[in-house]
């Protein structure tokens, strides 16, 4: 089956530490997104990537980096300087042309908690 | 910037009850919209889209939407809802009049939390 994976899906870390979150999707897409999910306000992007060795800044990148080595994989990670890095993350990807290319797939996310 | 208002952030109802979900959007020139569904600790799932054509979409469960250009707005309703559709509601646009790095960006409305009760 195709689709997007995350992995872990619950993750715990201590303050100050750096974590990498992974995604992983087998659907051919060349455009790859994060997203942060907090209570009540919906999601924000805080980057993408529309080809491989390619990224942007979406609203709210400070504090987060990510690479895009592999048109299949993107992963994120959450630096010591994020301010409140406790949140749910998603990742989503996406076709660059065809009918279908606006839309995104998301996958099942991961809740990371910092102590 | 474009900017998605989802107009409640919870919404309950009883079984078989009809229901509307709200979104309103800033911009009305040239967009896409979509609506997504996630159930609890889960990702998004496209639930019907707007592109061209047709202002009314449906989806494969029951759920419809109405694309409205002069009052901006992409209401989600359903005439009669199930516990299973309890969930959250989310509002997305893409704007293709934002310039640069934007084009195309997927706007969020806040969510809407459906609730439906036996």
């Amino acid at each position: 089956d195709g689709g997007i994976t995350q992995s872990p899906k619950y993750l715990f870390r201590k303050e100050g530490q750096n974590v990498t979150l992974s995604c992983e999707q087998n659907l051919n897409h060349d455009a790859m997104y994060w997203y942060r999910q907090d209570p009540g306000q919906g999601l924000r992007l805080i980057y993408y990537s529309q080809i491989v060795n390619d990224f942007q800044k979406g609203d709210i990148a400070e504090g987060y980096s990510v690479s895009r080595e592999k048109k299949e994989s993107f992963p994120l990670t959450v630096t010591s300087a994020q301010k409140n890095p406790t949140a749910f993350y998603l990742c989503a990807s996406s076709a660059r042309w065809g009918v279908n290319k606006y839309e995104q797939y998301f996958g099942p996310g991961t809740r990371l908690t910092v102590t | 910037a474009q900017s998605v208002t989802q107009l409640d952030s919870q919404v309950p109802v009883f079984e078989e009850a009809p229901v509307e979900l709200r979104c309103n959007y800033s911009s009305s020139v040239s967009v896409y919209l979509f609506w997504y569904v996630q159930y609890p600790n889960q990702g998004l799932q496209l639930l019907l889209k707007y592109l061209s054509g047709s202002t009314l979409v449906e989806s494969i469960n029951g759920f419809e939407a109405e694309f409205n250009k002069s009052q901006t707005s992409f209401h989600l309703r359903k005439p009669s809802v199930h516990i299973s559709d309890t969930a959250e509601y989310f509002c997305a646009v893409i704007d293709f009049n934002a310039g640069g790095t934007s084009y195309g960006k997927l706007t969020f409305g806040q969510g809407t939390i459906l609730t439906v009760h036996p």
